[in-house]
């Protein structure tokens, strides 16, 4: 079935870096657009990063630009999350989501992998 | 950047009446608004696309309307799976997805 699972949460330092992974099985992943999105502890959704179907475009929310970076490798069904100067306020359940349709809505959700950035 | 605003913040219902959610843009996002649904330790659940589209597998209970600015999220006979947290979301300003605040549906 379509599936998209998070791993690589932990427990990390202020200043240190975090690299997310998420595994796509189910659908061809190389021709779907994917989302970051995480969610605070008690609080709302924020989007935080898409990468094209084709790795050749991405775009950052305003938090995390210039220190975070999305990727993907096509061949691995695997999207990814460099995090980098972490900040106590990046503290979150982090999501991946594939995107619906160019821009779109977000129709497949991961369960989510927490990060905790406290020293 | 696209501000979305949910009210109320929380709605208590019995189980078998309607929940009326609204969402609310400061500017016209056109059709492009989802909603979703959360319930505790799960990840978001895709219900409406299109501001009125259902997902795939969505019952029909559900129902989105509105355009421009203002948005409804109607559950027309609530059931027990019904009760969690809803959110709105625009995709009209991309590469800019913004989520309202979040509704709370709760047992009356």
């Amino acid at each position: 079935q379509v599936q998209l699972v998070e791993s690589g949460g932990g427990v990390v330092q202020p200043g240190k870096s975090l690299r997310l992974s998420c595994a796509a099985s189910g659908f061809t992943f190389s021709t779907f657009g994917m989302h970051w999105v995480r969610q605070a502890p008690g609080k709302g959704l924020e989007w935080v990063a898409i990468i094209w179907y084709d790795g050749t475009n991405e775009y950052y929310a305003d938090s995390v630009k210039g220190r975070f970076t999305i990727s993907r490798d096509n061949s691995k069904n695997t999207l990814y999350l460099q995090m980098n100067s972490l900040r106590a306020e990046d503290t979150a359940v982090y999501y991946c989501a594939r995107d619906r349709f160019y821009g779109d809505a977000f129709d497949i959700w991961g369960q989510g992998t927490m990060v905790t950035v406290s020293s | 950047e696209i501000m979305m605003t949910q009210s109320p913040a929380t709605l208590s219902v019995s189980p078998g009446e309607r929940a009326t959610l609204s969402c609310r843009a400061s500017q016209s996002v056109s059709s492009n608004l989802a909603w979703y649904q959360q319930k505790p330790g799960q990840a978001p659940r895709l219900l409406i696309y299109g501001a009125s589209s259902r997902a795939t597998g969505i019952p029909a209970r559900f129902s989105g309307s509105g355009s421009g600015t203002e948005f409804t999220l109607t559950i027309s006979s609530l059931q027990s799976e019904d009760f969690a947290v809803y959110y709105c979301q625009q995709y009209n300003n991309w590469p800019s997805w913004t989520f309202g605040q979040g509704t709370k549906v709760e047992i009356k």
